[in-house]
């Protein structure tokens, strides 16, 4: 069975921190992802990585940076946190596919992060 | 136009019946198509994926894709209290990403 950790389940954090959070998988899957869900918006991509050390933005990487220095983990840095950074956030890690690959992604549990 | 539609529900179904759930994508190179369940305050779990036109089966569940009309739809039969959740459309776009909708939240009162 494929398993994704975070570090964290909740987390409540003040505005101007620096927050980590941190995603490990075991199934050697070259692909991680992190994404953050809020009511109405559904999942965004935050950022990705296809290999270590590399590193892509997605669709909302605006406050955000990452780190892959192992393949099995991926980490989320939030440089400076805002309460506009309040959410749910979800790692997820794949297999390397093609364009017509139907492997998934697997989802960590998720961090519910409150900043105050 | 969002580029994964979806009805954001919620659907409610009685006990027993079928439940239908759809969704529309705009990229019409889009090549993979895959249904998530997600219970309230867990992460998103997959339950099904279609690449070809037509239906794929599995158990209770049947996903139908038709690439012309631009649409995918997720069938749940024998609905059951244990299937309410809410359930993620996601498109393997030409831009070699997965684009997920918002969901729709399902109700299957007993």
């Amino acid at each position: 069975d494929v398993k994704v950790t975070q570090s964290s389940r909740y987390l409540v954090k003040r505005t101007g921190e620096k927050v980590f959070l941190e995603c490990v998988q075991d199934m050697d899957h070259e692909n991680m992802f992190w994404y953050r869900q809020d009511p109405g918006l559904g999942l965004r991509l935050i950022y990705f990585s296809y290999d270590v050390k590399m590193k892509e933005k997605g669709d909302i990487p605006e406050g955000y940076s990452v780190s892959r220095e192992k393949k099995e983990r991926f980490s989320l840095i939030l440089e400076s946190a805002s309460t506009n950074q309040t959410s749910m956030y979800l790692c997820a890690s794949s297999p390397a596919g093609g364009a017509t690959s139907t492997d998934t992604q697997y989802f960590g549990p998720g961090t519910r992060l409150t900043v105050l | 136009q969002k580029e994964v539609e979806q009805n954001s529900g919620p659907l409610s179904v009685p006990e027993g019946a079928i439940a239908s759930l759809n969704c529309t994508y705009s990229d019409r190179g889009s090549q993979s198509f895959f249904w998530y369940r997600q219970y309230s305050g867990k992460s998103p779990e997959l339950i099904m994926f279609i690449y070809s036109n037509g239906d794929k089966e599995d158990g209770r569940f049947t996903a139908q894709l038709n690439k012309a009309s631009q649409y995918v739809s997720l069938l749940i039969r024998d609905s059951q209290p244990s299937d309410s959740a809410t359930y993620l459309c996601a498109v393997y776009s030409s831009a070699s990403k997965i684009i997920f909708g918002s969901g729709t939240r399902l109700s299957i009162r007993p």
